[in-house]
């Protein structure tokens, strides 16, 4: 599985959106990239996941470079509950997920 | 809620000791994986079982093993306790092999005195 970068921290002001980068540039072609969350010391929670295109979901959006190179993650309007350690994952669709140290997003009221 | 379930939420026991914990997985859902979360590791996979049998195994010690039971649900099982077992163990399903999506249970916090 190709190795990711995240920032290990970040700041957002409730109510604005969020944008979490991932750096991914060992990337192969057929690796997706996934992003889950982790709330506390509660089980991970999957976000969402993309190949090439942007994603969308009631959660949030998927922005993956045209080189597959790094994406980002945005959470398009920041609640307090979105405080919590945001992980990118890069894999083939295979079960085993690798998740590094994340970025610890904090929402500010 | 992620409709996995584990039990139990919190076990302390002592060095050289054996446990057993618990998880069912989302109604449906064959895929059953272990990971551990540990403050000097991080979240670690430990392995998988699919429909009963083993499909893939991580960073997985020899003192543990894992086996899921004919009505899917799974057990850990962790023997030869030392102190740095000490961690967050958690279980994940998803519905089939290859599923992007795994749904992960509230955990068990295993303390090793």
């Amino acid at each position: 599985d190709a190795k990711t970068t995240q920032p290990p921290s970040m700041d957002c002001a409730e109510g604005r959106a969020a944008n979490l980068p991932c750096n991914h540039s060992t990337i192969s072609g057929n690796e997706y990239v996934y992003w889950y969350r982790q709330i506390h010391s509660q089980g991970p929670q999957y976000i969402i996941h993309g190949l090439k295109n942007n994603e969308t979901n009631e959660m949030a959006s998927l922005i993956i470079t045209e080189d597959r190179k790094s994406s980002t993650l945005i959470l398009p309007h920041a609640t307090l509950r979105d405080t919590a350690v945001y992980y990118c994952i890069v894999n083939f669709g295979n079960e085993k997920l690798t998740f590094g140290t994340g970025t610890r997003l904090t929402i500010i009221p | 809620d992620s409709g996995v379930t584990q039990t139990p939420k919190h076990l302390i026991t002592a060095t050289g000791q054996r446990v057993t914990l618990r998880c069912s997985p989302r109604s449906g859902d064959l895929s059953v994986y272990w990971y551990q979360q540990s403050l000097d590791q991080g979240l670690q996979f430990l392995i998988q079982y699919y429909n009963g049998e083993e499909r893939a195994k991580g960073n997985i010690l020899e003192r543990f093993s894992a086996q899921q039971f004919p009505d899917l649900h799974s057990e850990l099982n962790l023997s030869s306790l030392e102190l740095g077992d000490s961690a967050l163990y958690f279980c994940a399903s998803s519905p089939r092999t290859g599923y992007n999506e795994q749904f992960f249970g509230p955990g068990t916090r295993l303390t090793v005195l």
